[in-house]
Order: structure tokens, then sequence, then C-alpha cells
């Protein structure tokens, strides 16, 4: 089974400041992940994903994510933050193992982002 | 955007009715998902339809069922509606190549029942 752990319920981090959101997952074979964002009462966009190669992927909006494999963690980061960042952010993992175009992408239960002006 | 509709974007019923909610993939997307969002919770897995075959399931109940169109149009039916059946329902597109995917998500119904 494939699962994702979002630690942090929520973020504080003060404009300008770096920012890193936490995710680690579970898989038995290789994983594909993925970071999305979710504004109020919008539905998802994605950032950025992680399917193979550089550990270090770079998305939208100035954001990128670290894939470690010994630790299992795929965490969020931003070198500046701006207060329009302040959303709700999503980590997902999809089993690679999974085979026959089945896509499984279970989702963490999201760390709410608050930039403070 | 992510060229991903949705409709209804808000709707209200009762327990025990039925309910149709409609998506629109991208053009070209050959796989559609479907995924439940309660309050203050991550999307979950309801199914996904593969050239308009359903090719995967999470833990949802059968009345929890859907088509996929050749027009890359899609339907999610639940039937008996219930009290936590209350969410936002979101659908996602992708193209499977390769193995190798991104979902485009829509931007969502919000289904209340009453």
């Amino acid at each position: 089974a494939q699962s994702v752990a979002q630690p942090e319920d929520q973020v504080n981090v003060a404009e300008g400041n770096p920012l890193t959101v936490k995710c680690t997952y579970s898989v038995s074979g290789n994983p594909y992940l993925f970071w999305y964002v979710q504004y109020p009462n919008r539905g998802l966009q994605f950032l950025l994903k992680y399917i193979t190669g550089d550990n270090l992927v770079k998305g939208s909006y100035g954001f990128e994510a670290e894939f470690n494999k010994s630790q299992t963690s795929f965490h969020l980061k931003k070198p500046s933050a701006l207060v329009s960042d302040s959303a709700l952010y999503f980590c997902a993992v999809r089993d690679t193992s999974i085979s026959g175009g089945y896509q499984k992408v279970t989702f963490g239960t999201g760390t709410k982002l608050q930039v403070i002006p | 955007e992510t060229g991903v509709t949705q409709s209804p974007t808000h709707l209200i019923k009762t327990r025990g009715q039925q309910v149709t909610l409609r998506c629109s993939s991208q053009s070209g997307h050959n796989t559609v998902s479907w995924y439940q969002q309660a309050l203050g919770q991550g999307p979950q897995f309801i199914f996904q339809y593969y050239r308009e075959e359903e090719n995967g399931r999470g833990n949802f109940p059968p009345r929890f069922s859907g088509l996929q169109f050749p027009n890359y149009s899609s339907e999610l039916n639940v039937n008996a509606l219930e009290l936590d059946d209350s969410a936002l329902y979101l659908c996602a597109s992708s193209l499977v190549l390769a193995g190798e995917e991104t979902q485009y998500f829509g931007p969502g119904t919000r289904l209340l029942v009453l």
C-alpha cells in the first residue's frame, strides 16, 4: 500500500523568509511524487513532480522540492515566501510498481501555509 | 488554467437522492480520475477510467459509479446519497504515456447532502 504523511497541519513563515513544507512517503516500488496547491474554494493546481533523475525538482511559482530516497521524503521549498503563497499544499505519491495503466494517486492530508506580511 | 471543467459548481441534495456530476477533460487525455475531498481532508481516490473503462477503484461502495465518454467527458454518479457524501468532488484528467502522467484537476463540484 502507498501512503503519504504531511506532519504539519500548518506552517507559518514571514514574508521574504525561506519556507519548507514537509512530506514523507511509503511505497512498494519506486515513487512518482507530486506537489499540488489549493486556494480556497478551488481545485488543485499542479506545482511540480519527481519521476526520476535529479533529486532537486523545480516547479511553478519559484517552488522546488528535494527527493531524498533514504529518508523517503519530498519536502517542498521556496527561497523567499510571498503573501500570495498562502494556501493549502498537498503532497501526493503514486507507486510505479502498479502496472496496467492504473494510476491511483494517494494524497496527504495537506499543510496550510500562512505567510505573514 | 488546467483545461479541465466541472459542472455544476455547487449542488444541494437530500438524503436518498441520486446525483450526477460532470467533468470535461483536457483534449487528448485518455484517463480521468475522481476524488472526494471532505472538509479539512486531502482528496480520496474514488476510481479511475482509462479509455472508457474503469481500471481502478478506491474504498468506495458500488453506489459510486462512473462513465467516461469518447469526447473526453465523464460522469460521477452517486446513488442513495448519505449525509457523509457531502464534500468537494474533483475530477482529474491525465495522459497515460509510457507510465508517466501528471493529473490536472478541475475546480470541483461542492455537494451538500441534507
